[in-house]
């Protein structure tokens, strides 16, 4: 039982490249989530999924699209990436209420 | 939305002496109220909730009290050892099918041996 799994753990980029971070969870879990953490700032909601199927946006979705692939999946694509978007980037699932976290992906973009 | 704010932003205690961090919440029907502790390098782990029906929630030496009128909510612990020195964070949630949570900017707590 591995958790919450994310890859890459670690990846630079430059200004305009795009890239996927892909998330996994073996907890049978209905929700998923993606957040960025930027110092000082807490942990900021970018998109989440309710449940296979759906998705919605949170409090910072501009600049990210997000895909849940089937209800172990949901990736999250830069497809321009930019300097702005530099941040470690944590994955999430949960049951009711509950949420557990990978253990994150740190993101350069130069 | 809802909005949660969190103080202090560093705190430094004796090793043994007690720490309490605190949190308000701006959204009165906001029903679920998580800490999570995060390590260096990893992800935020959880390590006490409480609920809106309950006014405090103990585990062992850490303890979580809320009060829904005031709209706050404190983390204390007792007995600090070095290893619980990591950043600390209180979150509140709306609740719905996906529990979207807000969280507080993050507290770092340091154990002084």
């Amino acid at each position: 039982n591995a958790g919450v799994t994310q890859t890459p753990k670690f990846q630079v980029l430059k200004t305009g490249q795009s890239m996927t971070l892909q998330c996994a969870q073996d907890m049978n879990h209905n929700s998923m989530y993606w957040y960025r953490q930027d110092p000082g700032m807490g942990l900021r909601l970018i998109y989440y999924s309710a449940s296979e199927g759906t998705t919605d946006k949170g409090e910072v979705p501009n600049g990210y699209n997000v895909s849940r692939l089937n209800k172990r999946e949901f990736s999250l694509r830069l497809e321009s990436a930019a300097p702005s978007q530099t941040s470690v980037y944590f994955c999430a699932s949960s049951d009711l209420e509950t949420q557990y976290f990978g253990p994150g992906t740190r993101l350069l973009v130069l | 939305g809802e909005n949660v704010e969190q103080h202090p932003s560093t705190l430094s205690v004796q090793e043994g002496d007690s720490a309490v961090i605190k949190c308000t919440y701006s959204d009165s029907a906001s029903n679920y109220f998580p800490w999570y502790k995060q390590e260096l390098g990893k992800g935020p782990q959880l390590i006490i909730d409480i609920r809106s029906n309950v006014g405090e929630k103990k585990d062992q030496r850490i303890a979580v009290t809320l009060n829904k009128t005031a709209k706050h909510f404190s983390l204390h612990i007792t007995e600090t050892q070095p290893e619980d020195s990591a950043v600390y964070f209180c979150a509140g949630s709306l609740g719905g099918s996906a529990r979207q949570l807000t969280f507080g900017s993050g507290t770092q707590l340091t154990v002084l041996p």
